[in-house]
């Protein structure tokens, strides 16, 4: 079992529709961080959220932490095929000392 | 500047043979990482290393065994492999580790390993 769930797991959808991820828990996490992964290669970092009901923008990409920090979201405006990928969320306890990933979400954007 | 290297990209073993996978950061960070990636379960962590010559156990351990004998490298040994350890593995590092919580992980490209 998981301790963080990603929803939904695929999802494919036409370039210019917006989306949103979910990555949800049941635990309190003191940050929470969200990683895409392109074929091939290792994860790279987007974006650390540590406050709950924090929203942070990466030009069309918005991340939420929820206000209890057990979950977050990421929504994608206007995406295009250069999103596609693997969304995975990881989050720290705190009183963890490791990063715990989600599932992921994999995403194609199609043109 | 490379970041993470990992070594090999790509290797295919019997049953009950040994490899060493290696890792090299040229970034300088204390924190590093092993990770095995399955469809479908993210990215588990395996051992990790909180600097030169520490090493501690993840989520998933069995069967593995690491070494921090640098700094800048981190190696991960398989004594005798069995086909539940066919997988992508991943090499991270940070320049700190929890309870820093805000410092990203700089990942490599992976090893895809896989057991016959």
């Amino acid at each position: 079992t998981q301790l963080l769930e990603q929803s939904p797991q695929f999802l494919s959808i036409q370039e210019g529709e917006n989306l949103t991820v979910y990555c949800n828990s049941s635990s309190v996490f003191s940050s929470l961080q969200w990683y895409r992964q392109e074929p091939g290669e290792g994860p790279v970092l987007l974006v650390t959220v540590v406050t709950g009901g924090e929203v942070k923008k990466l030009k069309r990409l918005t991340f939420q932490f929820g206000d209890a920090r057990k979950d977050s979201s990421l929504h994608i405006t206007a995406a295009q095929p250069g999103d596609t990928g693997l969304y995975l969320c990881a989050g720290f306890h705190n009183a963890g000392n490791m990063l715990t990933f989600g599932g992921g979400t994999r995403l194609m954007v199609k043109p | 500047n490379a970041g993470v290297t990992q070594t090999p990209k790509f290797r295919v073993l019997k049953t009950g043979q040994s490899m060493t996978l290696l890792c090299a950061q040229d970034m300088n960070h204390e924190y590093m990482y092993w990770y095995r990636q399955d469809p479908g379960m993210g990215l588990r962590l395996i051992h990790y290393s909180v600097g030169e010559g520490t090493t501690a156990k993840g989520e998933v351990p069995d069967g593995y065994n690491v070494s921090r004998l640098k700094k800048q490298n981190f190696l991960l040994g398989l004594e005798s492999a069995a086909p539940s350890q066919t997988s992508v593995y991943f090499c991270a590092s940070s320049f700190w580790g929890p309870p820093d919580s805000n410092q990203p992980q700089h990942f490599g490209d992976g090893t895809r390993l896989s057991i016959l």
